[in-house]
């Protein structure tokens, strides 16, 4: 298993337009977590689903924002009419779920918005 | 809502120790995580114990918690240049296992 990988590892957009990423998480993790990070701050937690089911989103997730696992294995992360303040690296991590506890973090996904 | 707290920078000598520290507000904090990230990359897991846990070693790695003072460290024996990185200290809450992260500390390793 390669670990958890994230598509495409950086993408420049201009505002207004919309942007979307992908995240396979590694086999057989049921949990998949997005985080956001910026500059010089510890990732922000977003959203998770356990399976298909996105089970909870945060405050920080605006209607802008929308997450998918349609079969419970890779997630999308959408962002419509991005904004400046939408820059970040948005980070993937997986597990095994139940009582295994270790999340495994890809690469990330660093976004400009110009 | 629960809120991590870590100095922001340390730096020490090469083959020193590196005792890096984070405070965390929320006791019911279950799991408790400390993860590296190096320029440009994602988060490495380091090594992480379950609230009911004092001490944990691995390898050059001891984590102490104290659950009194809701204080967390990560000890790094022999400190190496390539262990120069961004440490994150982060707390897993409820039964979702999301993460709640302090802002990193900048380890430098001077030759």
């Amino acid at each position: 298993d390669t670990g958890v990988s994230q598509n495409p590892r950086h993408k420049i957009t201009k505002r207004g337009q919309n942007v979307t990423f992908r995240c396979d998480p590694i086999s057989e993790h049921n949990r998949l977590y997005w985080y956001r990070q910026t500059l010089g701050q510890g990732p922000e937690f977003l959203t998770y689903f356990q399976n298909e089911a996105q089970l909870e989103k945060s405050r920080l997730l605006s209607d802008r924002f929308s997450a998918e696992r349609p079969k419970g294995s890779f997630s999308t992360l959408e962002i419509q009419r991005t904004e400046q303040g939408d820059s970040a690296m948005y980070l993937c991590a997986s597990s095994a779920g139940s009582m295994n506890t270790e999340a495994f973090f890809g690469q990330g996904t660093r976004l400009t918005v110009v | 809502g629960e809120d991590v707290e870590q100095s922001l920078f340390l730096s020490v000598r090469e083959g020193d120790s590196s005792v890096i520290n984070c405070t965390y507000t929320d006791s019911s904090s279950t799991y408790l995580y400390w993860y590296k990230q190096e320029p440009g990359a994602g988060l490495q897991l380091l090594t992480y114990i379950f609230s009911n846990m004092d001490m944990k070693q691995d390898q050059r790695l001891t984590v102490l918690l104290n659950k009194k003072d809701k204080h967390l460290s990560l000890r790094i024996a022999d400190t190496q240049t390539g262990d120069s990185a961004i440490y994150f200290c982060a707390v897993a809450m409820d039964s979702s296992y999301k993460l709640i992260f302090g802002s990193g500390t900048r380890l430098l390793v001077r030759p």
